[in-house]
């Protein structure tokens, strides 16, 4: 919501089509990483997430990817839904210590009726 | 199950003052941590609290402080308001902190104005 910068990288995808979304980390030790999607008003809410030690993982309508040898993680959201509009954030936990998330900067993803 | 609550929800301030937000965690959940989101900055780490302990610190100044009271409710405060303080701060909760992951909840924030 409020929190959307005015540098945020956009994407913009048709009602019905994929979408893809991107972030680079740049921590090898980093054991988890969050896909987390934001709201207009709203915290950041919970949408998947995938362990250091896998390559992909799947939940409802969403598949997040992790490639760590170029460090590398991306969210494909199937049939994307004008719902689906906000802005999306990739974030990453450290040693253990997952109350501490470091997030990357975001994206904003609008969804064309 | 109530979600994670923080008061008040907007809130403008002078510069030089001081502010206190609240954050009310997940019932059950006992680690607390806050962040600040600037749409400079982005979302940045500020502290965590679990057992009423500060268990991590983000990259702030000391004029940024917290605590956890024993029912789990945590308070962050803000010393010496400076007009960059203007952000909406973000409390996240989850059941259990160190060395196991655990899905955080956030809340809707606390947007605050520096004037």
């Amino acid at each position: 919501g409020e929190s959307v910068g005015l540098h945020l990288p956009t994407l913009s995808v048709q009602e019905g089509d994929n979408s893809i979304i991107n972030c680079a980390y740049s921590n090898s030790a980093s054991d988890y990483f969050i896909w987390y999607k934001q709201e207009s008003g709203k915290g950041p809410q919970f949408i998947i997430d995938i362990r250091s030690n896998m390559d992909k993982r799947q939940g409802q309508r969403v598949t997040v990817l992790l490639n760590k040898t170029v460090k590398h993680l991306s969210l494909q959201i199937a049939a994307t839904q004008p719902g689906d509009s906000a802005v999306y954030f990739c974030a990453e936990t450290i040693g253990g210590s997952q109350g501490n998330l470091i997030f990357g900067k975001g994206t904003k993803l609008s969804v064309k009726p | 199950k109530a979600g994670v609550t923080q008061t008040p929800r907007y809130l403008i301030k002078t510069r030089g003052q001081q502010v206190t937000l609240s954050c009310s965690p997940i019932s059950g959940h006992r680690s607390v941590s806050w962040y600040q989101q600037t749409p400079g900055q982005g979302l940045q780490f500020l502290f965590e609290y679990f057992s009423e302990t500060q268990r991590n610190k983000g990259n702030f100044p000391g004029r940024f402080s917290g605590r956890q009271f024993s029912n789990s409710r945590s308070e962050m405060n803000v010393s010496t308001l400076e007009l960059g303080d203007s952000a909406l701060y973000l409390c996240a909760s989850s059941r259990t902190t160190g060395g196991i992951y655990n899905e955080q909840f956030f809340g809707p924030g606390t947007r605050l104005t520096v004037l």
